[in-house]
């Protein structure tokens, strides 16, 4: 199985602030990276994908970026709607892993 | 735009079979564009994919459920399953289906259902 390591695994923020999640793959997915926010209760939400790729509908406050092993998911500005738990998921293997979640709380 | 909808018992005896429903409007579960995947979430805990299966036939499944996960497919219904039998406590979670890009990412979503294992 590829592991998928998130980091860190909470972090504390404020509104405006830029927040960097970082994933990294236990080997080489080249850009089969997917990254998703979640909110209590709800099913997550697809914000970027190909690593880089915005979903549409998706505000352009969010980016991602890298390939191979290290990966990086930003937040340029925090939005109070941000606070939440986001996922990295590798698509590279026909067996999905997800990150264990980073939780960005206020 | 694809919807998704969970459907099942909430409750499930232990060492009984766990069945689901998903039922997909706005595509067709024989799609070529699309694969459909089952995702679970226990409480308080992180996402654990289960398994994805193509319009093609092929099937793939998390390695520590393999050998107790099923899924198939009812075109006619527009609807995929899941069995996921010889549950335990350990088995209660969120369970999520969602449709799968091969560009990428899971943009469909269910709403997910709660399924509790206890007797």
């Amino acid at each position: 199985d590829i592991r998928m390591t998130q980091s860190p695994s909470s972090l504390s923020a404020s509104v405006g602030d830029r927040v960097t999640i970082t994933c990294r793959a236990s080997q080489n997915i080249g850009d089969h990276l997917n990254w998703y926010q979640q909110k209590p209760g709800k099913a997550p939400k697809l914000l970027i994908y190909g690593a880089s790729s915005l979903q549409s509908g998706v505000p352009s406050g969010f980016s991602g970026s890298g390939s191979g092993t290290d990966f990086t998911l930003t937040i340029s500005s925090l939005q109070p709607e941000d606070f939440a738990t986001y996922y990295c998921q590798q698509s590279f293997s026909t067996t999905w892993t997800f990150g264990q979640g980073t939780k960005v709380e206020i | 735009q694809l919807h998704l909808q969970e459907s099942g018992p909430g409750l499930v005896t232990p060492s009984e079979t766990l069945s689901l429903t998903c039922t997909v409007s706005g595509g067709s579960v024989s799609s070529s564009s699309y694969y459909w995947v089952w995702i679970r979430q226990p409480p308080g805990m992180g996402l654990e994919w289960i398994g994805s299966f193509y319009s093609s036939g092929s099937t793939y499944y998390n390695p520590s459920l393999k050998s107790r996960v099923t899924t198939s497919v009812d075109t006619s219904k527009n609807q995929f399953s899941l069995k996921l039998s010889s549950v335990t406590a350990a088995d209660t979670a969120l369970y999520f289906c969602a449709s799968a890009r091969f560009t990428g990412g899971s943009p469909s979503w269910g709403q997910g259902i709660l399924v509790t294992v206890s007797s």
